[in-house]
């Protein structure tokens, strides 16, 4: 089956300094890849998604980028915000289920 | 609309007990689907259903049912609780598709297993 592996597991930056978050998946199956935001207590809210024809996508201070033939997807937020401290999963999907990473805690210091 | 509801929010049971999480969901989405989060170990997948009818397990199906007589509600059911199913549970939706569509995720529940 697939095998999602995300890092780092915490990463602290300053207030206006850019976060990146790198996953890795080993399925050349898997043709979806979204990020959620997990806010303490709530359920995972996807924040945005790539699939696998385009190489990068941008959504104001989010973006993600994928290489297919490397096998790996990241995440960047630029100008980071304390409202954007939370836990952020990775996942890589196909028809059949979507297999998440383990997590990262950003924590954004004031 | 109020999205993925799933109830209760927590729960304490016993060792051996049973009990049926509800997930409901309003949007008319045919892939449903149950997770599990453990610290250190992201989601994982129970059991997911493409439709009414229709269920097939996930990475970690043992120790859990799941049924789907209707499009709107898709329950999960511990038969005998054991302390390793100790975990935050969510429950997701999502139009057609299955693993690559956006999902749609409840708020959880919360379950300890004395």
């Amino acid at each position: 089956g697939e095998n999602v592996e995300q890092h780092p597991s915490t990463l602290s930056v300053q207030e206006g300094d850019s976060a990146v978050i790198k996953c890795t998946y080993s399925d050349s199956a898997s043709n979806y890849f979204p990020w959620y935001k997990q806010e303490l207590g709530k359920g995972p809210q996807l924040i945005i998604d790539i699939r696998s024809n385009v190489g990068e996508k941008k959504d104001q201070r989010i973006a993600v980028t994928l290489n297919k033939t490397a096998k790996h997807f990241s995440l960047h937020i630029t100008e980071t915000q304390p409202e954007d401290s939370a836990v952020y999963f990775c996942a890589a999907g196909s028809a059949r289920q979507l297999t998440f990473g383990s997590g990262t805690q950003l924590t954004v210091l004031p | 609309n109020a999205g993925v509801t799933q109830t209760p929010k927590f729960q304490v049971l016993k060792t051996g007990q049973s009990m049926t999480l509800q997930c409901a969901q309003d949007m008319n989405h045919e892939y449903m689907s149950w997770y599990r989060q453990d610290p250190g170990m992201g989601l994982r997948l129970i059991h997911y259903s493409v439709g009414a009818g229709i269920t097939d397990q996930g990475e970690v199906p043992n120790g859990y049912n799941v049924s789907r007589s209707t499009t709107e509600d898709f329950p999960l059911r511990l038969l005998s609780a054991a302390p390793s199913q100790t975990s935050v549970y969510f429950c997701a939706s999502s139009f057609g598709g299955g693993g690559n569509q956006p999902q749609h995720f409840g708020d959880g529940t919360r379950l300890s297993i004395l």
